[in-house]
């Protein structure tokens, strides 16, 4: 069943923008995880962040996690033209079986 | 949905044995599919990308000699410890791209447990 669902499916932003992507879920979490994927590669991981931390840094990159709304955001800052790629949330259980459960992902086109 | 399986889903070995992991499209052709490793509470770690006839490709730090990849058809791709040490030990979890539709999927994992 579906755990993660980001939101928006689709984004179109110019470069030099900031892009903002909310992921949902439904259970406890462990850790919620975000990755990049460009076309025809695997997925990267960009940044895990555990139930009791609020915010984490990388870079340009700032995830939020709020466990009382069920919900996490993913904000690139100074976009640019390699950061078009898919982004995917990922939820990590509370459970002993480490099982992670991916949303469908938010495809994010930065424009020239 | 399309589905992917992964076989075995559990397997328990002795150090310096080798394991095959399959991992299958079961209603789509999968021309590229790529394979990863979990570890406990921690993100997937991509290793390598499978493509349909042709040699994997690995990331940084992962030994091809060690986990060897192999595509023989459009919707079976195998990875294979060799050597299997304990440190091996870990969720290993492939997904799969069904090209026609955009989309990718993953499969449910296996667990590998080297003694």
């Amino acid at each position: 069943s579906q755990q993660g669902e980001e939101d928006p499916q689709a984004l179109s932003i110019q470069e030099g923008e900031n892009a903002t992507m909310n992921c949902s879920y439904k259970t406890s979490i462990n850790n919620l995880q975000w990755y990049r994927q460009n076309s025809g590669r695997g997925l990267v991981h960009l940044i895990l962040i555990r139930s009791n931390e609020r915010e984490k840094h990388s870079g340009r990159l700032r995830v939020t996690l709020d466990t009382s709304k069920k919900s996490s955001s993913l904000l690139i800052t100074a976009s640019r033209a390699a950061d078009t790629a898919s982004y995917f949330c990922a939820t990590g259980s509370m459970n002993r079986d480490d099982k992670i459960i991916f949303g469908k992902g938010t495809r994010l086109h930065i424009l020239p | 949905g399309a589905v992917v399986s992964q076989h075995p889903s559990w397997v328990i070995c002795k150090s310096g044995t080798s394991v095959k992991i399959e991992c299958r499209s079961l209603d789509f052709q999968a021309t590229t599919m790529f394979w990863y490793r979990q570890f406990p509470k921690q993100s997937l770690m991509l290793m390598a990308t499978s493509n349909e006839g042709s040699k994997a490709t690995y990331e940084q730090g992962v030994e091809k000699d060690k986990f060897l990849i192999n595509h023989a058809s459009l919707t079976l791709s195998t990875l294979t410890v060799t050597s299997a040490h304990p440190e091996d030990s870990s969720f290993y979890i492939c997904s799969a791209e069904d090209r026609n539709a955009y989309e990718q999927y993953f499969g449910p994992g296996t667990r590998l447990t080297v003694t």
